[in-house]
């Protein structure tokens, strides 16, 4: 299986930049696709897609959340950091069954 | 507007049966692969299984193979999940997800297997 390494927490403070990162254990990237996905979750809800192949936005979730990376390293950036964005950050990648999640970022205020 | 909601949750004994019900609405059903991913209380999340658009091909996470079974009525827009033989370890939450990324998810449903 396909092992998503994150750190457990980040902290942030409010307006800054919040870069939480994913390292694969193995490249999750077939020729142009990098398929790493991003999801925020708040306590008792369900997860939300923010970023799907690495550095598209879903539907519906602000201009400042970005994702970046191929191969195994990949990235996630909220710039600027508001209140609402604290949450816990899952990476999942979907090239090789099964499909994995990371242990998950809390992000939390400084 | 998409929507998937579960149903069917509960608490249930070691060794016993339930099944899940995930009602889709708001887009073509039988276009998308779906699945269902479980999340430990205070853990993170973990796929269970998924199910191609047409329900031709299905895929297990090692845990649950021989004991889950996924399955989706096409005519109806709902996914299924049967759990048998369930475990103490089996006690999550399960949520239906459409595709490959999850870019829709429902609410979720709370299992408990315990004595």
């Amino acid at each position: 299986d396909i092992v998503l390494t994150q750190s457990p927490a980040l902290a942030v403070s409010l307006g800054q930049r919040a870069t939480i990162s994913c390292r694969a254990s193995q490249s999750v990237s077939i020729s142009r696709y990098n398929l790493m996905h991003w999801y925020q979750q708040k306590p008792g809800q369900q997860p939300k897609l923010l970023i799907y192949r690495a550095s598209n936005l879903a539907s519906g979730i602000p201009a400042r959340f970005s994702g970046s990376g191929s191969g195994t390293d990949f990235t996630l950036t909220i710039n600027p950091v508001q209140a609402d964005d604290i949450a816990t950050y899952y990476c999942q990648q979907s090239r090789e069954s099964p499909p994995t999640f990371g242990a998950g970022t809390k992000l939390e205020l400084k | 507007e998409v929507q998937l909601v579960e149903s069917g949750g509960g608490l249930v004994q070691p060794g016993r049966s339930m099944k899940l019900s995930c009602a889709a609405s708001g887009f073509t059903f039988n276009n998308y692969d779906m699945a269902w991913v479980c999340q430990a209380p205070k853990k993170g999340l973990e796929w269970v299984a998924t199910i191609s658009y047409d329900g031709s091909s299905t895929y297990y996470r090692d845990s649950v193979k021989g004991r889950f079974t996924i399955s989706r009525d096409n005519a109806k827009s709902t996914l299924y999940l049967q759990m048998d033989s369930l475990r103490s370890e089996d006690t999550a939450t399960y949520y239906c997800a459409r595709r490959d990324y999850y870019d829709y998810w429902g609410q979720g449903v709370m299992v408990t297997v315990s004595s």
